[in-house]
């Protein structure tokens, strides 16, 4: 079966790092999405890796390692509104997004 | 604001009622989703339409339909309430599907409340 595993939950200081790992195990891959939820609100698109490697967005990167199954998610300098559900998903295959259960992540300050 | 809009907001039903949802995906957007997620859970894919068919299928249960129309427009009909069925319902809607490397985006929700 098709499995996305994620921790899930997290807590962080305010103004330090924090890294959510995502390792999957799929038919197939096309890519992977990190998405931000923050309680009650729609999921929006934070990055998207098909190749290995780091990307990065201002203060949040993203790392994929095909051969391995896994990527993590790296927020630096964290803020109070970083408080939110990080949902990490695959497209297989067939090109169908897989979605993990999301990392809960708290922020104090 | 993601572009697509969902109808509406909130909906509260008794038991095995029957309700439809509405969504209108972006402007230019072929492919519509529609994902549900209950309380403190992860988001559970129902169902997916491309430019009027269907292309996947997730969890959606018999008692639950959908359908895109000519317009692009998609609902969501959920019938025989349960209890169970409280949850929030997201729309997303993408460019081209197959081989394409879009993201989705996700309407606001909608709220149901099964009473």
């Amino acid at each position: 079966g098709q499995n996305i595993d994620q921790p899930t939950e997290m807590t962080a200081t305010e103004g330090a790092i924090v890294q959510i790992n995502c390792t999957y195990q799929t038919s197939g891959f096309n890519g992977l999405f990190w998405y931000q939820q923050h309680a009650g609100e729609a999921p929006t698109f934070l990055s998207y890796n098909v190749l290995d490697g780091l990307e990065e967005k201002g203060r949040f990167s993203s790392f994929l390692s095909r051969s391995k199954g896994y990527s993590y998610l790296l927020l630096k300098e964290l803020q109070m509104k970083d408080s939110a559900s990080y949902l990490c998903a695959v497209r297989d295959g067939n090109y169908q997004l897989i979605w993990g259960a999301g990392t809960k992540l708290i922020i104090k300050p | 604001d993601s572009g697509v809009t969902q109808t509406p907001k909130h909906l509260i039903t008794a038991t095995g009622q029957r309700v439809t949802l509405r969504c209108s995906p972006r402007s230019g957007d072929l492919s519509v989703y529609w994902y549900q997620q209950s309380l403190d859970q992860g988001l559970q894919f129902l169902i997916q339409y491309y430019n009027g068919e269907e292309r996947a299928k997730g969890n959606i249960l018999e008692r639950f339909s959908a359908q895109q129309f000519p317009d692009l427009h998609s609902e969501l009909n959920l019938s025989s309430l349960e209890l169970g069925d409280s949850a929030l319902y997201f729309c997303a809607s993408s460019l081209p599907g197959e081989g394409e490397d879009y993201e989705q985006y996700f309407g606001p929700g909608t709220r149901l409340t099964v009473t």
